[in-house]
């Protein structure tokens, strides 16, 4: 099995402050990572694609990079609205989600 | 605009099973990949199993042999059950839609979501 780690599991920042989220597996998944953001109360909702491709609609202050075993999310400037938790989440061998990282604003 | 909807018992008893149905609009049952996903405050998000329009019916190991995947593509329609609960199995469960890309495997839509609760 492939699991995801994720680092920190929660952080607080301020509007606009410029905000990393790391993802770790267990073992290479080239590139075959996605990223999700969930609001309370709510489903998941597609963020990432692949690492880095943003879905469309998506601003574009999320980004994503990485392959291997290592990524990184990252949020620009952060806005209010981004209250959330993200997920990563790898789909090289079956599916596994990361524990998240619940993002808070200051 | 493509939307989900699972519906079922929110309350199951232990070693009975869990029954999930999810309604599916704007797109065919025929033509996609679907799959279950559920979410506890224990385990997070945890993928249950596929069910792929071309065949085949994936799921998690963990799960061991208690997952049925089954489709009623006149209804448009895709169904969860899950043997044997216990008190582990109670979550919020999603149904989603799975959507293939060249290099991509996306759970691009997903259900609101259905709280199952597994209790005497």
């Amino acid at each position: 099995d492939i699991q995801m780690t994720q680092s920190p599991s929660s952080l607080s920042a301020s509007v606009g402050d410029r905000v990393t989220i790391t993802c770790q597996a267990s073992q290479d998944i080239t590139n075959y990572l996605n990223w999700y953001q969930q609001k309370p109360g709510r489903a998941p909702k597609l963020l990432i694609s692949e690492a880095s491709n943003l879905e469309t609609g998506v601003p574009s202050r999320f980004s994503g990079s990485g392959s291997g075993t290592d990524f990184t999310f990252t949020i620009s400037n952060l806005q209010p609205e981004d209250i959330a938790t993200y997920f990563c989440q790898q789909y090289h061998h079956l599916f596994t989600f990361g524990p998240g990282t619940i993002v808070d604003i200051k | 605009q493509v939307q989900l909807q699972e519906s079922g018992p929110g309350l199951v008893k232990p070693s009975e099973t869990l029954s999930l149905t999810c309604t599916v609009s704007g797109d065919s049952i025929s033509s996609s990949y679907w799959s279950w996903i559920r979410q506890s405050p224990g385990k997070g998000l945890e993928w249950i199993g596929n069910f792929y329009s071309i065949g085949g019916t994936p799921h998690n190991p963990s799960l061991e042999s208690r997952v049925t995947i089954s489709v009623d593509t006149s209804k448009n329609q895709f169904s969860l059950k899950l043997r044997s609960v216990t008190a582990a199995d109670t979550a919020i469960y999603y149904c989603v839609r799975l959507s293939q890309g060249r290099r991509s495997l996306l759970f691009d839509r997903w259900g609101q979501g259905t709280l199952v609760i597994v209790s005497s």
